[in-house]
């Protein structure tokens, strides 16, 4: 059974540039949710998508948005990119489970 | 808002011995997670926990939960290396919302 997927790996984008990330969940899962990961920060929520409707948002600005497929593959976008927006992208799914399976992540390096 | 309190942040301790990562949350959850980090990776795991008084164990790691409390207890029993890593806990008052600690970054030694 393949595991949560993410894409890219590692990117590196330029100050003011937007980005894509990807994230296809286990089969069968519905619901997919992303965080992000920095030094300072830890873990924070992002954003949470069951059956391509958002369900919860956190704490970040206008410029991370997201959407959620019918296939369930999710994607995450960051506008006007800044340093601070350098970090580990994890996205994470679950089904009917009680258990939230996470991807190996998208390293973003902003410079 | 929602806390989530792990402590200690470093733990450093020798091959063969028992301690314990504590977790601390403000509001009511209707699960707790335990997590494992090892550098550049990914979460994998560990246990979830879903009522008061669950007990739940894999090898040498313990977990429980008090939500009464509302605390959550790692117990690592006889430590090896391989459990170098760093621990985090998480709450999820809303579906799959998790709110996560600092993490505890456990380091083993022989």
């Amino acid at each position: 059974k393949a595991g949560v997927t993410q894409t890219p790996r590692y990117l590196i984008k330029t100050r003011g540039q937007q980005v894509t990330l990807s994230c296809s969940p286990i089969s069968g899962h519905r619901s997919v949710s992303w965080y992000q990961q920095t030094p300072g920060q830890g873990l924070q929520f992002l954003f949470e998508y069951f059956s391509e409707t958002q369900r919860n948002k956190g704490n970040f600005p206008g410029r991370f948005s997201g959407r959620q497929f019918s296939n369930s593959r999710s994607e995450m976008n960051v506008s006007t990119l800044e340093l601070g927006d350098s970090a580990l992208y994890l996205c994470a799914s679950s089904g009917s489970g009680n258990t939230i399976y996470f991807g190996e992540g998208s390293w973003l390096t902003v410079v | 808002e929602l806390k989530v309190e792990q402590n200690p942040l470093f733990l450093s301790m020798q091959e063969g011995k028992n301690y314990t990562i504590y977790c601390n949350y403000s509001t009511t959850s209707d699960r707790l997670y335990w997590y494992r980090q090892d550098p550049g990776k990914s979460l994998e795991s560990l246990f979830v926990l879903l009522s008061n008084g669950a007990v739940k164990q894999e090898g040498r790691l313990m977990a429980s939960l008090d939500t009464k409390a509302r605390l959550s207890t790692l117990h690592i029993t006889a430590a090896v290396h391989d459990l170098s890593a760093t621990y985090f806990c998480a709450v999820s008052p809303l579906s799959d919302d998790m709110r996560f600690g600092a993490g505890t970054r456990l380091t083993v030694k022989p």
